[in-house]
């Protein structure tokens, strides 16, 4: 399979404890991207990388939250001291920017409960 | 404020009939969009994108119009099949502006009926 893969798929975690999401992206992508997404709303964007640089991040990124993609392939998105109101399903998305548009193809998601 | 509304939250429609959904935008920006199919706990699949310098594309049973006059896009399937039964969601990128995230409706649900 070549497509985006989000590892875990669920997690369930209490309110206060870290939890850390992996992507892989295709593999000929340079850029990557993380977005949220709640019931009823469509995806919403928090960063994406170029390669190994983050260069844009959303104001709905909070502190709490850090996105790293260290060599340009993976990233992690790690929320550090869950709230209830990080309860989400987290996409990881990649894409190869072209003049002709920027087709950006997402994973399977990583859901997150906070109990 | 929302940059790109899709008005009706779900749309049902008779198996073998054309299923048109519907896309305003309010960012003169915007210069790419995009359709995206959702089945619960499954992430977006790509289905059909189009620049602002067409104002039509087609791929198999998926068309996309833009009117950008009008900022309105909207996705026709025809014939419509059950499998088509998901959330459709609207998305649009400001590439020439150097924006390249993608900004999202809320998306329609589409229901076909046998």
């Amino acid at each position: 399979d070549t497509g985006v893969s989000q590892d875990p798929r669920h997690k369930i975690t209490k309110r206060g404890q870290n939890v850390t999401f992996r992507c892989d992206p295709i593999s000929e992508h340079n850029r990557l991207y993380w977005y949220r997404q709640t019931l009823g709303q469509g995806p919403e964007f928090l960063t994406y990388f170029q390669n190994e640089a983050q260069l844009e991040k959303s104001r709905l990124l909070s502190d709490r939250f850090s996105a790293e993609r260290p060599k340009g392939s993976f990233s992690t998105l790690e929320i550090q001291r869950t709230e209830q109101g990080d309860s989400a399903m987290y996409l990881c998305a990649s894409s190869l920017l072209r003049n002709s548009g920027n087709t950006i193809y997402f994973g399977e998601g990583s859901w997150l409960t906070v109990v | 404020d929302q940059q790109v509304k899709q008005n009706s939250p779900s749309l049902s429609v008779q198996e073998g009939r054309i299923s048109i959904l519907n896309c305003d935008y309010t960012n003169s920006m915007f210069d790419y969009f995009l359709w995206y199919k959702k089945y619960p706990a499954e992430g977006p699949t790509f289905l059909i994108s189009i620049s602002s310098i067409k104002d039509k594309n087609e791929d198999g049973r998926f068309t996309v119009f833009l009117n950008k006059s009008a900022k309105h896009l909207s996705l026709h399937i025809v014939p419509s099949q059950p499998g088509d039964s998901a959330v459709y969601f609207c998305a649009a990128s400001a590439i020439r502006g150097g924006a390249d995230g993608l900004t999202f409706g809320k998306g329609t649900h589409l229901i076909i009926q046998p």
